[in-house]
């Protein structure tokens, strides 16, 4: 069974400093990954999306690819508070017509 | 943007009636999905679908079925909703079938079954 594994948290990290979320993944063939932020009793919104192996800067957000690892990872700098919430990895498995697997998510707090 | 809509925030249903969930995205998207959502049970796929008309049960179908006769809309029947089936519902759609952008959600429905 594909699998996606985050650690479930709380992340706890002070204003102003870097978010460090990961992400591994079980199947080897995946090509597409996604990370969402949800805050609570939201509904999950895409962030960022990676492809390649290697870094992918959006603003604060930078997504970092590990294919040969099968790991990926999401930083976030300069941490707000407004930043607290959960985040979810998603995989597209290798195929056609795979449907994404999300990971359980990262609750993060940013403390003020 | 992409617009996904699920036409109730919150509801409350009582043990054995049938329960309809509305959902509809505007951008001409083929694939379109039901998920469930429980603290510490992440994300469950219920059921999707690629086409109008077309269907497939995900992970955890039992108790559900769906209905796609437009390509706009996909909705999601609860037979005899049960106790167990409180939860936050999100509907989710993308492009076509092999595409590799994210999936958009619904700002989800918190139903509660009493």
């Amino acid at each position: 069974q594909k699998e996606v594994e985050q650690n479930s948290g709380p992340l706890s990290v002070p204003e102003g400093a870097i978010a460090s979320l990961n992400c591994t993944y079980s199947d080897r063939v995946s090509q597409s990954f996604f990370w969402y932020r949800q805050y609570s009793g939201k509904s999950p919104e895409l962030i960022m999306s990676i492809y390649s192996n290697g870094d992918k800067e959006d603003g604060r957000f930078t997504a970092q690819l590990n294919k040969a690892s099968q790991y990926v990872s999401l930083l976030i700098r300069d941490s707000q508070p407004s930043d607290s919430a959960t985040y979810l990895c998603a995989v597209r498995p290798g195929g056609v017509g795979q449907n994404f697997v999300f990971g359980p998510g990262t609750r993060l707090s940013v403390l003020p | 943007d992409v617009k996904v809509t699920q036409s109730s925030r919150y509801l409350v249903k009582r043990t054995g009636e049938k329960v309809f969930l509305e959902c509809v995205q505007d951008m001409d998207h083929e694939n379109m999905f039901w998920y469930r959502q429980d603290p510490g049970l992440g994300l469950r796929l219920i059921y999707f679908s690629y086409d109008v008309k077309m269907k497939e049960k995900g992970d955890i179908p039992e108790g559900y079925s769906v209905s796609r006769e437009k390509k706009e809309r996909f909705s999601l029947i609860l037979e005899s909703a049960s106790t167990n089936q409180t939860s936050m519902y999100l509907c989710a759609s993308s492009p076509q079938k092999g595409a590799i952008v994210g999936y958009t959600f619904g700002s989800g429905t918190r139903l509660t079954v009493v």
